[in-house]
């Protein structure tokens, strides 16, 4: 079993729908998590940072972290066609130890 | 990408060559890592360094060494050791004050064995 599991996709949407993206984890001892937004051919750039369990919000963009189900979500509202990338989900216990996933390649259709 | 320079962009090897990938960073982070990116496959460390003079082993450093002369450099040699060394490699800095902050990446390499 990997100790990050995030389905790759593809998802495809329509403008304007909200996304759901998902990771699932076995290391209870994490405890910062992270979404990587990552455009084709260029660097992960953060997109969402949280300690702990709770919810995050930053403009579209919610963070949901549940560590007693051992999930992580990051829902996009109001998708947009600049919005299509691959999402990484990271954790770590530590800031030296980061576990990614695989990454989810998001479409958003006009 | 911010302060992290990755050079060169593109990257093509024969095979039994050595390359060297460079990262730069101005932003005075402490650490900083080596990723490789495979499709469909999360980011793998290859080595890090949290200080000037010391680096340690990742999860795949089999094939690869580096070194951390000076704080805003982290150089990775890619060795003719690396069976499968296509892929496109990611360096990542952090500042190490405090438990909140995370890891920054820089723009990547794309190795290409010929």
């Amino acid at each position: 079993q990997k100790e990050v599991e995030q389905d790759p996709g593809p998802l495809s949407v329509p403008e304007g729908a909200i996304v759901s993206l998902n990771c699932t984890y076995s290391n209870s001892a994490f405890q910062y998590f992270m979404w990587y937004r990552q455009y084709s051919r260029k660097g992960p750039e953060l997109l969402m940072y949280t300690y702990s369990s709770g919810n995050k919000e930053d403009g579209r963009f919610t963070a949901q972290v549940d560590k007693s189900s051992k999930y992580i979500s990051l829902f996009i509202r109001d998708s947009q066609p600049s919005d299509s990338a691959t999402y990484l989900c990271a954790m770590s216990e530590r800031n030296n130890d980061m576990r990614f996933g695989a990454g989810t390649r998001l479409t958003v259709k006009p | 990408d911010g302060g992290i320079t990755q050079s060169p962009k593109y990257l093509f090897r024969k095979e039994g060559q050595n390359v060297t990938l460079s990262c730069e960073q101005n932003l005075n982070h402490d650490a900083m890592y080596w990723y490789r990116q495979d499709p469909g496959q999360g980011l793998r460390l290859i080595y890090y360094s949290q200080i000037v003079n010391d680096f340690q082993k990742g999860d795949i450093a089999e094939g690869y060494s580096v070194s951390r002369e000076k704080k805003e450099s982290f150089p990775l040699t890619v060795t003719s050791a690396q069976k499968n060394p296509t892929a496109f490699y990611l360096c990542a800095t952090t500042k190490l004050a405090g438990n909140k902050d995370t890891q920054y990446f820089g723009p990547g390499t794309r190795l290409t064995v010929l």
